[in-house]
């Protein structure tokens, strides 16, 4: 079955740099990635998503790129502002297919 | 504002309680999900039903019962619950299997 790793766990940025948090999967027929933001407190929401025909997607401050022959895709966060803080998972699915998600990262923009 | 509803958001039961958790969604769509979510711990999948049938239990104990009456409600029936299930229970909902995922508040569920 798909596994879905996520790295790093925890991060720490200025607020003002960017972020960058990396997953990998391991299943190649897995077609669908989406990110999802969960704020403290709150329910996880869909922040961005890539399919497998695309390799990179921006909405933005936030972009996701996706690297196919390598299994792993990333999402990037520009220009960070306190209210990125939050737990970050990605997940990784095929049509018809439950998603798996990441462990998550913690992200902590300080002011 | 969500189509994900969840009731109630807060629960605290004793481990001889039977108490049920029921999720909403008016979004029309067909596979609804189950997620707990601990501490420090990833989403881990617990339940999914498409078109009213489940299809995926993951190793849960039987002390958690779902229930699918139609594709815009789920339950889960909480019996004879441990300490460890306290936990952030998660409902979700996706157009189909694959398909992107709207997930409810949850309930914070706490076993005393």
């Amino acid at each position: 079955g798909e596994n879905v790793e996520q790295h790093p766990s925890t991060l720490s940025v200025q607020e003002g740099d960017s972020a960058v948090i990396k997953c990998t999967y391991s299943d190649s027929a897995s077609n669908y990635f989406p990110w999802y933001k969960q704020e403290l407190g709150k329910r996880p929401q869909l922040i961005i998503d890539i399919r497998s025909n695309v390799g990179e997607k921006k909405d933005q401050r936030i972009a996701v790129t996706l690297n196919k022959t390598a299994k792993h895709f990333s999402l990037h966060i520009t220009e960070t502002q306190p209210e990125d803080s939050a737990v970050y998972f990605c997940a990784a699915s095929n049509y018809g297919q439950n998603f798996v998600f990441g462990p998550g990262t913690r992200l902590s923009v300080l002011p | 504002e969500t189509g994900v509803t969840q009731t109630p958001r807060h629960l605290v039961m004793g481990m001889t309680n039977k108490k049920s958790l029921k999720c909403e969604q008016h979004l029309g769509h067909n596979a609804m999900y189950w997620y707990k979510q601990s501490a420090k711990k990833p989403l881990e999948l617990m339940f999914v039903y498409n078109f009213k049938e489940q299809t995926e239990n993951n190793s849960v104990p039987s002390r958690f019962s779902p229930e699918c009456p139609n594709s815009s409600h789920l339950f889960l029936h909480l019996h004879t619950l441990q300490p460890e299930d306290s936990a952030l229970y998660l409902c979700a909902s996706s157009q189909d299997k694959g398909q992107p995922q709207h997930f409810g508040d949850g309930t914070r569920l706490s076993i005393l």
